[in-house]
């Protein structure tokens, strides 16, 4: 059974740094690439970063280009994204998930809430 | 940068038709994909590669995608079917949500 439990989430200050967990079970990261998406209060999705199935690649959207770091520990099963300098508009609900051979997001976690406010 | 662009919201009377569009440039040269997010949950896939519907999603969604707009479309309409409804593709080999369309069924 496939599942993605994200962690980390909670209040920080602007410029701060936060680390959320992806953890997955019922597969393994090296089959798979892996994204984290956001959705702000009141917005829609954004999406974040991708980290390749073999690890050796990342990509991240412009928005956060710089800031964020996606990465993942194959041992641990666990997908990370690093999070510096965050600024107000950071906050949201973060998930990540899983893309499929179809290039589908086929499995989704329950998101963590990050906020950032002083 | 790659755009795509869907009306805020739409509302439809239970048992009819609905279509949500989604427009980009030449999207109709890429794959559409559409997922479904109910609030408190996380999104579900609802159609991939412009038309193909997952294991366990309703005959009832269908989707279309030539030129510059997709569009999802919901036939005999329900109440469980109230959600956001994102249109999504790849660009560059990154994703890229559309900004989302709030499905009220009356």
């Amino acid at each position: 059974q496939v599942q993605l439990v994200e962690s980390g989430g909670g209040v920080v200050q602007p410029g701060k740094s936060l680390r959320l967990s992806c953890a997955v079970s019922g597969f393994s990261l090296t089959n798979y690439p892996m994204h984290w998406v956001r959705q702000a209060p009141g917005k829609g999705l954004e999406w974040l970063a991708l980290i390749s199935y073999d690890g050796g690649n990342q990509y991240y959207a412009d928005s956060v280009k710089a800031r964020f770091i996606i990465s993942r520990d194959i041992s641990k099963n666990t997908v990370y994204l690093q999070m510096n300098s965050l600024r107000p508009e950071d906050t949201a609900v973060f998930y990540c998930a899983r893309e499929d051979q179809l290039e589908r997001f086929d499995s989704w976690g329950q998101g963590t809430l990050v906020t950032v406010s002083s | 940068s790659y755009d795509l662009t869907q009306p805020p919201s739409v509302s439809v009377s239970p048992g009819q038709t609905v279509s949500i569009t989604c427009s980009g440039d030449n999207l109709g040269e890429k794959y559409a994909f559409w997922y479904q997010h109910r609030p408190g949950q996380s999104p579900a896939l609802v159609i991939y590669q412009d038309n193909k519907r997952p294991s366990g999603i309703p005959e009832r969604f269908s989707g279309s995608n030539s030129g510059n707009t997709a569009t999802l479309t919901i036939s005999g309409t329900q109440a469980m079917d109230e959600a956001d409804y994102y249109c999504q593709t790849w660009d560059r080999g990154t994703a890229l949500f559309g900004g989302g369309t709030k499905l009220t069924v009356l």
